[in-house]
Parts: structure tokens; C-alpha cells; sequence
């Protein structure tokens, strides 16, 4: 499977300011997803990052607030924007191989934000 | 578009005792369907994947699950908990060329 790495693995950020969290996978892969899971609870899904278009959005979740960038098939970048201190959460990156669930979803180790 | 429900967000048991920790999909094509650990402070581990073929799927640290279709069941299991085993866990559903789903967690204490 794909090895990922994500960075920053942590950071403190003051509020109104903005945070790319960078996630580089070692092989082309299609398609790549970027989830938060706040504290406590399960990973909600913020996007979907195809190289070569726009990233798709979950209800909720907006570019202006989420900008993301796909330039190639092994990189993306999420940008949280405009923190408040309800953006803590820890951010992850995955990503499917080009076999489609068969080769199974890989995640990176994740950012752990906190706007203070 | 498909959905996970896992019954129980906290489950407890004895050293040594069965581990069983339940998640119901929802998918309008054939699922697959994952469990993934989550240790405090850590990223997520693959414990186990069902994609095709046999329906009783074996992981690392000893875990198991089957997926039953006609129940739209994908249980976790494993025969005897060790203390090493407390974490979240979180069971998963993608409809193959897509993004995965997660259930809300089951967070496991094993009691000595």
C-alpha cells in the first residue's frame, strides 16, 4: 500500500489566522480525501482532491473556508482558513490506490491543530 | 450514499473475555467494509478489510470479523481481549472507487 506523509504532525495557531497541511504520497495514486476528526468523535469527510479539478466538497465544508490543491497525482494540500478555536481537531489525509478498494484506503498520521 | 451504524459507543470486558463489537452498513452496491484502531494520540491502523471472496476476514492482533449480508453486518470479534487491545475503533464503508464512511467509533476498555 501507499506510504503517506503528512505534514506538520502538530501545531498551535492563533484564531483568524491560516494553517496548509501538506500530505505526499510515495506513488500516483487517483483519487485522495482529507477528513477532520474533532475531538472525541469519528472522522467526517471535509473533500475529495482529483488531480486536474476541482476538489468536491461535503455539505458543510466550503472552498473558502477549506481551500485544497491537487497539482499532481501525489500531492495535495488543505489549507484551514481563517481559524477559530472550533477548527481544533486533527486533520488526515488519505488515499485510494489505483485498484480501487481492493488495494484499500491508506492514512496519514495526521495534524493535530489547536487554535488558541 | 453509504453509511455505517456502530451499536455501542462504549464497550467493556475482562482480560481474556470475547471481544465483540458490532457495525451495520448501509450501501446500494456491494460494500467493502473496514475496521480500523485508533490508540490515543495516534493515526489510524488497518485491523482488517473485506473487499470479495471469503465473507470471514482475519486481521492483525488476533481480530476477525464477517460480513453478513442478509444482515448487513460486519462484527468485529476477537476470542480473548487483552489490555493491550483498549483504543477506539472505528468501523468503515466505501463503494469501492470512492470515499469511505465512518461509523461514530466504539471506544473498548479491557478490565484486568
Amino acid at each position: 500500500s501507499a506510504v503517506i506523509s503528512q505534514k506538520p504532525s502538530r501545531d498551535i495557531c492563533q484564531r483568524g489566522t491560516s494553517l496548509t497541511i501538506q500530505c505526499q504520497v510515495d506513488s500516483q495514486v487517483t483519487m485522495m480525501f482529507w477528513y477532520r476528526q474533532q475531538p472525541g468523535q469519528s472522522l467526517t469527510l471535509i473533500a475529495t482532491a482529483n488531480q486536474g479539478s476541482e476538489a468536491t466538497y461535503e455539505s458543510g465544508f466550503v472552498i473558502d473556508k477549506f481551500p485544497i490543491s491537487r497539482p499532481n497525482l501525489t500531492f495535495s494540500t488543505l489549507t484551514v482558513s481563517n481559524m477559530s478555536p472550533e477548527d481544533s481537531s486533527i486533520y488526515l489525509c488519505s488515499v485510494l490506490g489505483t485498484g480501487g478498494g481492493l488495494y484499500g484506503y491508506t492514512f496519514g498520521s495526521g495534524t493535530r491543530l489547536t487554535v488558541v | 450514499a453509504q453509511s455505517v451504524t456502530q451499536l455501542g459507543s462504549h464497550v467493556s470486558v475482562s482480560e481474556g473475555a470475547l471481544v465483540l463489537l458490532r457495525c451495520n452498513y448501509s450501501s446500494s452496491v456491494p460494500p467493502y467494509l473496514f475496521w480500523y484502531v485508533q490508540y490515543p494520540n495516534q493515526g489510524l491502523q488497518l485491523l482488517l478489510k473485506y473487499t470479495t471472496g471469503a465473507t470471514l476476514v482475519k486481521g492483525i492482533n488476533g481480530f476477525e470479523a464477517e460480513f453478513k449480508k442478509s444482515e448487513t453486518s460486519f462484527h468485529l470479534t476477537k476470542p480473548s481481549a487483552h489490555m493491550s487491545d483498549a483504543a477506539e475503533y472505528f468501523c468503515a464503508v466505501s463503494e469501492g472507487n470512492n470515499d469511505m464512511r465512518f461509523g461514530a467509533g466504539t471506544r473498548l476498555t479491557v478490565k484486568p
